[in-house]
C-alpha cells in the first residue's frame, strides 16, 4: 500500500519568513496530493492541493511543488503570519475511479510555529 | 451550517461498551469516508461509501468496527466492545465523485472524540 512520510516533524519560524515542508510517497499510481491544515481541537481544512499533471500550483502566499520521478511534493508558505500556526499535512490518493481509489494516505504532521 | 457534521462531539465510555457515531455528509456528496486520529499522528483511514456501498474497509479495523449508509446519505459507525486502543478522534469526510478526472476532494467533519475509560 501507499506510505508517506513528511518532514520536518516540526518547524519553528519567525513571522515574514517562508516554511517549507516535505513530503515522499511510495505508490507510483498515487497523481493526487492535497495538504490539509490542522488547528488544534478542529477539523483539518483543505489548503492546496496538486494533480500529477501539473508541476506547481500557488495560491497568494502557499504553493505546492511536485515531482513525479522523484515521488515528492513540498508545500511553500511565505511570509508567515501567527495565524499560519497549526499542523500540518500532507497526503496522497490514486485518481478517481474503481473501488481502492477513494482513501487519503497522510504523513505524520508537521507542527509549525510562527514567532510574531 | 452546509459542512460535515457529527454527532455526538465527545463520547466517555466503559471498556467493553458499545459506541455509535452518526456522521452527515454534505448535500448530495456521493462518498463518505472514515478516518481514526490519534494525538500526534495523521488520519488514518477506515473505510469508505459510494453512495450506499462499503467499497473499501482498512485491513487494520478490526471486527468490532462496522459502518453503514443505509440511503447514501448519512453514515454510522460502530465500536463493539469498546477497548482502551480505540480512544481517538474519529474523524468523517464527503466528497463528490463527478467522474474520472474528478479530484474527489474530501471535506472533513469535526470529530468525534471517544475517551474509553
Amino acid at each position: 500500500g501507499e506510505n508517506v512520510e513528511q518532514h520536518p516533524s516540526t518547524l519553528s519560524v519567525q513571522e515574514g519568513d517562508s516554511a517549507v515542508i516535505k513530503c515522499t510517497y511510495s505508490d507510483s499510481a498515487s497523481n493526487y496530493f492535497p495538504w490539509y491544515k490542522q488547528e488544534l481541537g478542529k477539523r483539518p481544512q483543505l489548503i492546496i492541493d496538486i494533480r500529477s499533471n501539473v508541476g506547481e500550483k500557488k495560491d497568494q502566499r502557499i504553493a505546492v511543488t511536485l515531482n513525479k520521478t522523484a515521488k515528492h511534493f513540498s508545500l511553500h508558505i511565505t511570509e508567515t503570519q501567527p495565524e499560519d500556526s497549526a499542523v500540518y499535512f500532507c497526503a496522497a490518493k490514486r485518481r478517481a475511479g474503481g473501488t481502492s481509489y477513494g482513501k487519503l494516505t497522510f504523513g505524520q504532521g508537521t507542527i509549525l510555529t510562527v514567532h510574531p | 451550517d452546509t459542512g460535515v457534521s457529527q454527532d455526538p462531539r465527545h463520547k466517555i465510555t466503559k471498556r467493553g461498551q458499545n459506541v455509535t457515531f452518526r456522521c452527515d455528509p454534505i448535500s448530495e456528496h456521493n462518498r463518505l469516508y472514515w478516518y481514526r486520529q490519534t494525538l500526534g499522528q495523521g488520519p488514518e483511514f477506515l473505510t469508505y461509501f459510494q453512495n450506499e456501498a462499503q467499497l473499501e474497509k482498512s485491513r487494520l479495523l478490526s471486527d468490532r468496527f462496522s459502518a453503514e449508509r443505509p440511503k447514501g446519505s448519512f453514515s454510522t459507525l460502530e465500536i463493539q466492545r469498546t477497548e482502551q486502543g480505540d480512544s481517538a478522534m474519529y474523524l468523517c469526510a464527503s466528497s463528490e465523485l463527478t467522474g474520472l478526472s474528478s479530484t474527489d476532494t474530501q471535506y472533513f467533519g469535526p470529530g468525534t472524540r471517544l475517551t474509553v475509560l
